[in-house]
């Protein structure tokens, strides 16, 4: 079984640029989730969805951060006007009925360095 | 907000000690407990899961945890150079639903 997909694995970016990350989850996971994980630290939650809805995105910051997940199954995250604190690695995780009762499956992520 | 704090922040064992990692949180009311492994440029692979207090054990992992303490921890048996990687505690509380909040991590150099 295929985990979960992500790409691209590396960006380098100047400050102002934007940036694309994508993300397949396990066939037949309901939920997604994105995190940010910045060097040395535990990754921190962005935003999930469930299906195609947003769940929770209180900690995206919506002002240059967008996330979408259209039919329910690939999702992108995108950065707009990308600044030197949004380096970090972007995890994104797959799981079949949420973190309270299903195991979150997570793909190697996309390391992004804006310069 | 629940506040999730790993020690220590490093540790160096030898091949065949035992390890142990530490894991405090401040939401006494957690119900859902991970430990993950994360080798260098690598996603996230879960090493064992606790629900309840006391021990569960998943080959050469055991978690134990202890709510009253707001505790858990992670005991690896016989550590092996390929467990060198970053440790992270997963705690999910009951005043965000569906959301893990993890610590920093705990790195782990085992040595031959």
């Amino acid at each position: 079984e295929a985990g979960v997909t992500q790409s691209p694995r590396y960006a380098v970016l100047q400050e102002g640029q934007a940036v694309s990350f994508w993300c397949d989850p396990i066939s037949g996971h309901d939920t997604l989730y994105w995190y940010q994980q910045p060097r040395d630290q535990g990754p921190q939650l962005l935003v999930y969805f469930r299906d195609e809805a947003v769940i929770d995105n209180s900690q995206l910051p919506s002002d240059r951060f967008s996330a979408v997940r259209p039919k329910g199954t690939n999702s992108t995250l995108k950065i707009q006007s990308a600044k030197q604190g949004d380096t970090a690695t972007y995890l994104c995780a797959s799981s079949f009925g949420g973190a309270n009762t299903g195991q979150l499956y997570f793909g190697e992520g996309s390391k992004l360095t804006v310069l | 907000q629940q506040k999730v704090q790993q020690s220590p922040e490093s540790l160096t064992v030898s091949e065949g000690a035992m390890a142990s990692l530490n894991c405090t949180f401040s939401d006494g009311t957690s119900n859902n407990f991970r430990w993950y492994r994360q080798h260098s440029a690598k996603g996230l692979e879960v090493l064992v899961s606790i629900f309840s207090d006391g021990e569960k054990e998943e080959g050469r992992f055991t978690a134990h945890l202890n709510r009253a303490n707001l505790h858990v921890s992670l005991h690896i048996r016989e550590p092996q150079p390929s467990d060198s990687a970053v440790y992270l505690c997963a705690v999910r509380g009951t005043q965000v639903v569906g959301q893990l909040t993890f610590g920093r991590g705990t790195r782990l150099q085992v040595y031959a």
